[in-house]
């Protein structure tokens, strides 16, 4: 069965600094890749999606992650940090097939990101 | 374009009580999703629906939870009778093919 795993429960950077978030996976072939963000008492919105294709992926709200096959790894990137991204972020796979049960998302128990200003 | 809306947000009842959790997706959207989200953690898949068909149920407690998508649109999921660890928020997701959207979820207290 798919994991994931957010090694870091909860981060804390200054504003204007940079940010790394780290995800890993197991999946016995290579998944769907999805991060997420979830502001308090909200639900999730999307930030960026892998399928295939170029490792580096660009996201909304100037955030980027970066595929790498060899380490089973998703990390998620921002070269500098604003009050506003203060919020809890979630790694996800999905099986990268149609049929039955395709595309349910599994989930990382999440990265709370604090930002000093 | 709307978003998933879901009802009630929010919801208090005491344990033994029924609940009942109301989500209408995207329009077109033919994959509905209910997660369930627990402090602290991420969202577990509860059932997956494909129009008005269950796809996947196998982690939906089927002994107090159960659910329907009434016409392949709108769809409830019910709880009777809830435990003090149903309390958590109950996230309802559409989807066109891959790319699933949330709503603002519902957060349930058992007490």
């Amino acid at each position: 069965a798919q994991s994931v795993t957010q090694p870091d429960i909860h981060i804390t950077v200054s504003e204007g600094a940079s940010l790394e978030l780290r995800c890993n996976y197991s999946y016995g072939a290579t998944p769907y890749l999805f991060w997420y963000v979830q502001s308090p008492g909200q639900g999730l919105q999307l930030l960026l999606k892998y399928f295939s294709g170029d490792t580096l992926v660009q996201g909304i709200k100037g955030f980027e992650a970066e595929f790498k096959r060899s380490q089973s790894s998703f990390n998620l990137r921002k070269p500098s940090v604003h009050w506003s991204d203060a919020a809890e972020y979630f790694c996800a796979v999905s099986p990268a097939y149609s049929g039955a049960g395709s595309y349910q998302l599994t989930f990382g128990k999440g990265t709370k990101l604090s930002v000093i200003p | 374009e709307a978003g998933v809306a879901q009802s009630p947000r929010y919801k208090i009842i005491e344990k033994r009580q029924s609940v009942a959790f109301w989500c209408n997706p995207i329009s077109g959207h033919a994959t509905l999703y209910w997660y369930q989200q627990i402090l602290g953690q991420g969202p577990k898949l509860l059932i997956q629906f494909q129009n008005n068909g269950v796809v996947d149920d196998s982690q939906l407690p089927k002994d107090r939870f159960s659910a329907e998508r009434l016409k392949g649109v709108d769809s409830t999921l019910k709880i009777q009778p809830a435990k003090l660890e149903d309390s958590a928020v109950y996230l309802c997701a559409s989807s066109p093919e891959v790319e699933a959207f949330f709503g603002q979820g519902t957060r349930l207290t058992v007490v």
